[in-house]
């Protein structure tokens, strides 16, 4: 199985400014996906990056406002901009596994904005 | 009606219990069903895996998949505190698109 390592592990952030959080994986993977978990809540897909293209946002969630790159096939960052306190949520990325339908996942980044 | 329904909980057992988790789903496109365990302040671990209908019997852990019923399951032997997490199942069509879907979580408590 992958393993992945994301950080930072948590952040506290002002209004208004951005937070990239990044994730690492120690194979490579065509396929990297970025969740929010708000509680309460399912885990929510935010988008699909895969290496050498343009990220696949879901529905509800924009470019402009989680800007996603994919340099390599094991790396990955998620941009959280012009933060407001509604986005305080856990985000988590993932990789699947190749030749398989699996998911592995990061321990992910715990985000309070103020 | 969401895709994936599953009960939050809080479910609170004695250790040595047998525990059943439940989802029920609606889209019967689903193919895989995974659950998935997730300890306080860390990310989902995969726990089981199944492709289609049956059981899987992995040690302390059994998966079920009804898919006639839209109903998965999973069953926890000899409950142990370190069973103690929140449990999420989790489904997809299948393809190499890894679509998952999540339930909500149910999360458990295994008292000593």
């Amino acid at each position: 199985s992958a393993v992945i390592s994301q950080k930072p592990s948590r952040d506290i952030c002002q209004r208004g400014t951005s937070l990239t959080i990044q994730c690492q994986v120690d194979s490579q993977v065509t396929m990297m996906f970025w969740y929010r978990q708000q509680p309460g809540q399912s885990l929510t897909l935010i988008a699909t990056a895969n290496q050498g293209s343009e990220a696949t946002y879901e529905s509800g969630f924009v470019i402009d406002k989680f800007p996603i790159s994919r340099p390599n096939l094991t790396f990955s960052t998620l941009t959280v901009s012009n933060m407001s306190p509604e986005d305080s949520s856990i985000y988590l990325c993932s990789a699947l596994q190749p030749g398989k339908n699996i998911q592995y996942f990061g321990a992910g980044t715990r985000l309070s904005v103020l | 009606q969401k895709e994936v329904e599953q009960d939050p909980g809080p479910l609170s057992v004695p250790e040595g219990a047998i525990v059943s988790l439940n989802c029920t789903y609606s889209n019967s496109a689903f193919q895989y069903f995974m659950w998935y365990r997730q300890y306080s302040r860390k990310g989902p671990e995969l726990l089981m895996y199944t492709y289609s209908s049956g059981n899987k019997e992995d040690g302390r852990f059994t998966a079920q998949v009804d898919k006639s019923s839209k109903y998965i399951s999973l069953f926890i032997r000899d409950s142990q505190p370190s069973d103690s997490a929140t449990y999420l199942c989790a489904m997809s069509e299948g393809g190499s698109q890894g679509n998952l879907i999540f339930g909500k979580g149910t999360k458990l408590s295994v008292k000593p």
